[in-house]
């Protein structure tokens, strides 16, 4: 069973930086990784899929990246509606999520 | 794109079975370019995969469920259900539906969850 690890846990951050987020394979998964952004009392939402390929609706600021074992989330400059958690996922796997919050 | 919604009782005692049901509108649920899936989240908690059911009815689930999970197709109603059987307070969670974009390339097979429904929280008490 692949195991999938975000870093950092938690990203503190003020509107308009840059946020980096990290999710690890424990096995290569090829470019098959999704990513998907949570808002409080909401369903998530797909963002990435196929490590870099923005769903349908998805602002530009928003850019995945990596292969194999190592993917990153890019959130070029943050928007007010940014804050959220952000959760990476391969088939049944979902990693733990980052929560990007307001600094 | 599609539009999905969960139903279903709203508090299952100890030892019952779960079962919640999921309408979708927007397209059919024999479309063979998606399967449907379920996922929950206990509160303050991450994300877990339930399973999902194909468009002809096969079915896939979570290791860790699999011995109490049924997840099936009502294609006369365009809808498509979750049974878990035996449940405990550990299964008080939202559950969500969502359509399940998938692919297979060379031997490797890939799914996604791009639809979701608003989700439903089930808690489990006597």
């Amino acid at each position: 069973e692949i195991v999938l690890t975000q870093s950092p846990a938690t990203l503190s951050l003020s509107p308009g930086q840059r946020a980096t987020l990290s999710c690890r394979a424990s096995q290569s998964v090829s470019s098959y990784l999704a990513w998907y952004q949570q808002k409080p009392g909401q369903a998530p939402r797909l963002l990435i899929f196929d490590a870099s390929v923005r769903a349908p609706g998805i602002p530009a600021r928003f850019s995945g990246s990596g292969s194999r074992t190592d993917f990153t989330l890019t959130i070029s400059s943050l928007e007010p509606e940014d804050f959220a958690i952000y959760y990476c996922q391969q088939q049944g796997t979902f990693g733990q999520g980052t929560k990007v919050d307001i600094k | 794109q599609f539009q999905l919604q969960e139903s279903g009782p709203g508090l299952v005692k100890p030892s019952e079975t779960l079962s919640l049901t999921c309408t979708v509108s927007g397209g059919s649920v024999t479309s063979n370019a998606y399967y449907w899936g379920w996922i929950r989240q206990p509160p303050g908690k991450g994300l877990e995969w339930i399973g999902y059911v194909s468009y002809s009815g096969s079915t896939k689930y979570n290791p860790s469920l699999t011995s109490r999970v049924t997840i099936s197709l009502d294609t006369s109603k365009n809808q498509f259900s979750l049974r878990l059987s035996s449940v405990t307070a550990l299964d008080t969670a939202v559950y969500y539906c969502a359509s399940v974009l998938w692919g297979c390339s060379r031997s490797t097979c890939f799914y996604y969850f791009d639809y979701w429904g608003q989700g439903t929280l089930v808690p489990v008490s006597s």
